[in-house]
C-alpha cells in the first residue's frame, strides 16, 4: 500500500541553525501539507501546498519557514533559524483531492532544537 | 478559531466492553476524518465522514456526523486491547487545513 516516508526520522540541531525536512508523498497525489505536533499537545497545521505554490498558511509558518517540491518526487520543509520552541513532530501528508479530507500522514521527523 | 473538543481525554476499560468517544465544535465541517495515532508515529486514518447524519462501519468501530455537521462520534464494540491508543478527530472547513483535537487516549485492559 502507499505510503507517506519522511527523513530523517529524528533530527538534532542548535538553535540558530537551519534545517530541512523531507517527505516523499503518495506519488498519485498533488496536494501536500505539512503539520507539527508540539509533544503533548494537538496536531497543528502549518501550510498546504498545490500546484507548486503555497494555498494556505497558519500563523505559525512565518517567513522562517519556506517549503519547496524541488523535483516530482520530494517535498521539503526548511526552517531558516531554529528556535528552541520549534521543538516538535513535524509530519508531512498528502491527498489526492482538492478538499483536504482523505489526507495520509506521514510516519514524522521529531526535531529536537538544543 | 475552530476547536474540536474530544471527550473523554482519558478513558481505560476492560476487554469486551462497549465505549464512545465523542468529538464536538460549534463550527460546522465539510467532513470529518477520524484518525488513530501510536507513540511516535504519524496519525493513521481510519474514516471520512461527509454528509449530516452519516454512520460509517469499520469492523467493530461505528463513526457518526452529527446532522448539523458540528460533532461526530466513535463507538467501539466488544473492545479489545489492540484498540488501545490515541483516537483524533480532525474537522475541515474546505480551507484546505485539518483542525484536529487533543484526542482520546485509549486503553483496553485484558
Amino acid at each position: 500500500e502507499p505510503e507517506v516516508t519522511q527523513t530523517p526520522s529524528h533530527q538534532v540541531t542548535q538553535m540558530g541553525q537551519e534545517v530541512i525536512l523531507r517527505c516523499v508523498p503518495i506519488s498519485n497525489h498533488l496536494y501536500f501539507y505539512w503539520y507539527r505536533q508540539i509533544l503533548g499537545q494537538k496536531v497543528e497545521f502549518l501550510v498546504s501546498f498545490y500546484n507548486n505554490e503555497i494555498s494556505e498558511k497558519s500563523e505559525i509558518f512565518d517567513d522562517q519557514f519556506s517549503v519547496e517540491r524541488p523535483d516530482g518526487s520530494n517535498f521539503t520543509l526548511k526552517i531558516r533559524s531554529t528556535k528552541l520552541e520549534d521543538s516538535a513532530m513535524y509530519f508531512c501528508a498528502s491527498g489526492a483531492q482538492l478538499s483536504s479530507y482523505e489526507q495520509y500522514f506521514g510516519p514524522g521527523t521529531r526535531l529536537t532544537v538544543t | 478559531t475552530q476547536l474540536l473538543e474530544q471527550s473523554p481525554q482519558f478513558l481505560s476499560i476492560q476487554e469486551g466492553e462497549n465505549l464512545t468517544v465523542y468529538c464536538n465544535s460549534s463550527s460546522v465541517f465539510s467532513s470529518l476524518q477520524w484518525y488513530r495515532q501510536e507513540p511516535g508515529e504519524g496519525p493513521v486514518l481510519l474514516v471520512t465522514v461527509v454528509t449530516g447524519g452519516e454512520v460509517k462501519k469499520l469492523k467493530r468501530l461505528t463513526f457518526q456526523f452529527g446532522d448539523a455537521r458540528k460533532d461526530s462520534s466513535l463507538h467501539i464494540t466488544a473492545a479489545q486491547p489492540g484498540d488501545t491508543g490515541l483516537y483524533l478527530c480532525a474537522g475541515d472547513q474546505g480551507a484546505q487545513k485539518l483542525v484536529f483535537g487533543q484526542g482520546t487516549r485509549l486503553t483496553i485492559n485484558p
